[in-house]
């Protein structure tokens, strides 16, 4: 158990649907990193948020959007969902903006029909 | 950050240690190797880093030539659980941004 939360584990949606998927870092880390995991791209870095600000921007596509919260969570906005958005969705967060080390949560599984 | 080049599967018989490689050519000075799996879909997990000297944690040791063109990460003594996707990733020390992940190895356990 890395101390990453993500919820929902399962997501099932439609076509053209917008959908949020939630982080809660590990206690005390104030960065949060999310990436697609899909059969074709592999992992992908999509965003990173630091103590509630934008850091870095990965392939996140403009109907993708994410925001960290005061209390440090995070939640990634996913909208027009199309069928090839169908992936697992994980976040991971670390210490400081620049560390060796990231703790991935248990992933968001969304399957778009 | 340098590519890195790692074969695409390997088998391993429980018990014995497993050597998983990695090319890492075009590394820089300045960049780390960073080793993380993946266990069937659950979130990546990190297991070691290391510059220029070999490294070892509760996990695995980590050996990187002396060029520091290649490395290889070493599970001494391999279990069923350790079956995963292995993936070799290099980096600027502390990069703040995300991993770029690869293919990785899949490392199969044989009981």
């Amino acid at each position: 158990d890395s101390g990453v939360t993500q919820t929902p584990k399962h997501l099932i949606t439609a076509t053209g649907q917008r959908v949020t998927l939630r982080c809660s870092p590990r206690s005390g880390d104030l960065s949060v990193y999310w990436y697609q995991q899909s059969l074709d791209q592999g992992l992908q870095f999509l965003i990173q948020y630091y103590n509630g600000e934008e850091r870095a921007k990965g392939n996140i596509l403009e109907r993708f959007s994410a925001q960290q919260f005061p209390d440090l969570h995070s939640e990634l906005n996913l909208s027009s969902l199309e069928l090839g958005d169908s992936a697992l969705y994980f976040c991971a967060s670390s210490i400081l903006a620049a560390t060796y080390e990231q703790y991935f949560g248990p992933g968001t599984r969304l399957t778009v029909t | 950050d340098a590519k890195t080049t790692q074969p695409p599967s390997m088998d391993c018989a429980e018990g014995r240690a497993a050597n998983l490689p990695c090319n890492h050519s075009t590394i820089s000075g300045n960049e780390y190797v960073y080793w993380y799996r993946q266990i069937h879909s659950q979130g990546p997990q990190y297991i070691i880093h290391g510059l220029k000297n070999n490294e070892t944690n509760e996990m695995a040791s980590l050996i990187i030539t002396e060029d520091r063109k290649s490395s290889t990460l070493i599970l001494p003594h391999a279990t069923l659980r350790d079956t995963a996707v292995y993936y070799c990733i290099v980096r600027v020390a502390g990069g703040a941004d995300g991993l770029t992940f690869g293919k990785g190895t899949h490392l199969i356990i044989q009981p």
